[in-house]
């Protein structure tokens, strides 16, 4: 199972808005709408930021939103902040039963 | 809360039993899994164990080399990872899964626990 494509890196000056993409295939994140993303601030573990492609966890803050459109899914950050700095993955399960990861995006809040 | 253990340094070839202790969810509901990260890596998956322990997944790059197990009754995730090799070497998660089965995302994870495969 090939990994997903997620840009390696974006950056965004604070208040404005960035979109993280994420392409796969019909065979995971075209086929379901379990597409996850994944916040990671450097030496801590990951945190759950979108899940089943738009719905937010309690806490997480409005800011972030999730979407798909064929077998790509996107993260938008609007309103950037300083705290907003970190590694962003993606994921999905697959036809398989597995789970596939992005390579992941580091986030540079100018 | 998951909090990890069971990891070290292992030469080429040699084993280790990780395990992951749960506490703060009704354990049984729901799948559990194993995630690891390279040094300086992304993430990847490696096992899911739905909540009643009955069905099983493993990435291909860790397929009769790694068995995940639970027991309910103590709460707690295991990881047998044996014939390991130096690509092995990792920080491994354990994370909860938001159902009993679907592998479909990780909406708690431990701190980790590093292993380290080196001669």
């Amino acid at each position: 199972q090939s990994a997903l494509t997620q840009p390696a890196s974006v950056s965004g000056s604070p208040g404005q808005s960035i979109t993280i993409s994420c392409a796969g295939t019909s065979s995971d994140v075209g086929g379901f709408n379990y597409v996850s993303w994944y916040q990671q601030h450097p030496g801590k573990a990951p945190k759950l930021m979108i899940y089943d492609v738009s719905n937010r966890p309690s806490g997480v803050s409005n800011r972030f939103s999730g979407s798909k459109s064929g077998n790509t899914a996107s993260l938008t950050i609007s309103g950037l902040q300083a705290e907003d700095e970190a590694d962003y993955y993606c994921s999905s399960y697959t036809s398989s039963g597995t789970v596939v990861f992005g390579g992941g995006t580091k986030l540079t809040v100018l | 809360q998951l909090l990890e253990s069971g990891g070290g340094l292992v030469l080429p070839g040699g084993s280790l039993r990780l395990s992951c202790a749960a506490s703060g969810f009704t354990f049984n509901n729901y799948a559990m899994s194993w995630v690891r990260q390279a040094p300086g890596k992304g993430l990847e998956w490696v096992s899911t164990i739905s909540g009643s322990g009955s069905t099983l997944y493993y990435a291909d790059s860790v397929k009769g080399r790694f068995t995940i197990s639970r027991d309910n009754s103590k709460n707690s995730l295991h990881l047998q990872v044996n014939s390991l090799r130096a690509e092995d070497t990792a920080v491994y998660y354990c994370a909860k899964v938001p159902g009993a089965v679907t592998p479909r995302g990780f909406d708690y994870w431990g701190q980790g626990t590093l292993v380290t495969v080196s001669s």
